[in-house]
């Protein structure tokens, strides 16, 4: 198992520019989320997943959108970067009906850096 | 809504000593899970260890253990024999036990910086 994986690693962008990052999980789990962390703020939420063709906002969700047409993929769109959006990205997932819900599996994250 | 709170930025321990780092929480429900996660320079985040609220026994993981105290909403972790390698970053995690997608997201505390010095 790969677990949860996400790409690029690191990507530079300038503001107003769009791009994709992408999440990928091999365990089967329903439940898929997003989080930016930032110096002295912890983790937030943006948005959630509790399965394909179902996502929600969490507490930071403006600027971001999300689909899940697959078990496996949740990508992370920013439409139109912008400074404020520079932070490290962190792409999780767990059980949610069909196991153990309990515990949050993270990807590596993703650093990104709006110019 | 659930609020974490990690009140100490930084902590330093001497190699071999036992630290221990301190978490407080709130919240109105009454079954609930508690992590602590930790996340080396790599940026990882990595599972430590993991308390059920209806469970009076602390959590332990080698060298690791909890202290929870669910009356007083407080969650601290023990480290011992300290070594180099636990230098990072620790955050406290909160996450409900009632699952609906609202639920089930990880509220974590702002987190703290452990150096160990050799």
């Amino acid at each position: 198992n790969a677990g949860v994986t996400q790409t690029p690693k690191f990507q530079v962008l300038k503001t107003g520019q769009s791009m994709t990052l992408q999440c990928a999980q091999d365990m089967n789990h329903e439940y898929m989320s997003w989080y930016r962390q930032d110096p002295g703020m912890g983790l937030r939420l943006i948005h959630y997943s509790v399965g394909a063709g179902i996502t929600d906002q969490g507490e930071v969700p403006n600027g971001y959108n999300v689909s899940r047409s697959t078990t496996e993929d949740f990508p992370l769109r920013l439409l139109s970067a912008a400074p404020s959006q520079t932070s490290v990205y962190f792409c999780a997932s767990s059980y949610f009906r069909t196991g153990p819900q309990e515990t949050q599996y993270f990807g590596p994250g993703t650093r990104l850096l709006v110019l | 809504a659930q609020t974490v709170t990690q009140s100490q930025p930084e902590m330093s321990v001497q190699e071999a000593e036992t630290v221990t780092l301190s978490c407080t929480y709130d919240t109105s429900e009454s079954d609930y899970y508690l992590f602590w996660y930790k996340q080396p320079p790599s940026r990882q985040m990595i599972l430590v260890i993991r308390q059920e609220a209806y469970k009076q026994q602390n959590a332990t993981e080698n060298r690791f253990s909890v202290n929870f105290q669910k009356a007083a909403k407080s969650f601290s972790l023990k480290i011992s024999d300290s070594q180099l390698g636990d230098a990072a970053m620790y955050f406290c995690a909160y996450r409900s036990a009632y699952y609906t997608g609202a639920n089930s997201k990880l509220t974590f505390g702002k987190g703290i910086t452990l150096s160990v010095r050799p």
